[in-house]
């Protein structure tokens, strides 16, 4: 039973526009969010997170916005580079005690240039 | 700083041999996690580990799965005996509780395994 779910594998987007990668969860408990990115050979890299108290977070080219009652987030990224084709997964963080992230399956973004 | 190791970064052997990947992380972090990455699950906690401690291992598809830690800066995921479906990426990944909460994971750059 998938509690973090990204229902889009794959995302095309032109170069300079913007890209948003979105996200839904099923657990209310969650409360920290986290996006990475991933490119071909590599691990997983971290790329910027949220807490459930904040509905926005934004670094450089990245915002992250979360919205509670829906149980989303979302990923954007302005101006997209072809720098940024990688697959994106998001994860959550649940303060059951333990220090586990569930992550959902990822969305591969495509920039063309 | 060096970020986690892992090896082998490609593994190919038969079905029924024993499989052990290895992960060294980063210096100083207190928690090491395992997970593997396939298509249709995305990446999947398999165990974790805090001060060379298990403490999780529900993700643990079955009993040929076992991982060690004896000490802090090694750690094994052994499969025994390995399987087709077995073949995945496996990723390492450490972190660290002091300082700011949350601290993120830092993932190695995986074992592709492929059992044929």
């Amino acid at each position: 039973d998938q509690q973090v779910k990204q229902n889009s594998p794959s995302l095309s987007v032109q170069e300079g526009r913007i890209s948003i990668l979105n996200c839904d969860y099923t657990n209310s408990m969650f409360d920290y969010f986290l996006w990475y990115k991933k490119y071909p050979a590599e691990g997983p890299t971290f790329l910027i997170s949220i807490s459930s108290i904040k509905d926005k977070n934004e670094d450089g080219r990245f915002t992250v916005f979360l919205n509670k009652s829906a149980k989303h987030l979302s990923l954007h990224i302005v101006p997209s580079q072809p720098g940024d084709s990688a697959v994106y997964f998001c994860a959550a963080y649940a303060p059951s005690g333990t220090y586990k992230y569930i992550f959902g399956t990822g969305t591969r973004l495509k920039v063309l240039a | 700083d060096a970020g986690v190791i892992q090896s082998p970064r490609h593994e190919v052997t038969e079905m029924g041999q024993e499989v052990t990947l290895r992960c060294k992380p980063i210096s100083g972090h207190d928690y090491l996690f395992w997970y593997r990455q396939t298509m249709m699950r995305g990446l999947e906690l398999l165990i974790y580990f805090n001060n060379n401690v298990p403490i999780d291992d529900s993700g643990m598809p079955e009993d040929r799965f076992s991982a060690k830690m004896p000490n802090a800066s090694f750690s094994t995921l052994k499969i025994q005996p390995s399987e087709p479906r077995d073949s995945a990426v496996y990723f390492c990944a450490s972190s660290s509780t002091t300082g700011a909460n949350n601290q993120p994971q830092h993932f190695g750059d995986g074992t592709r395994l492929s059992i044929l």
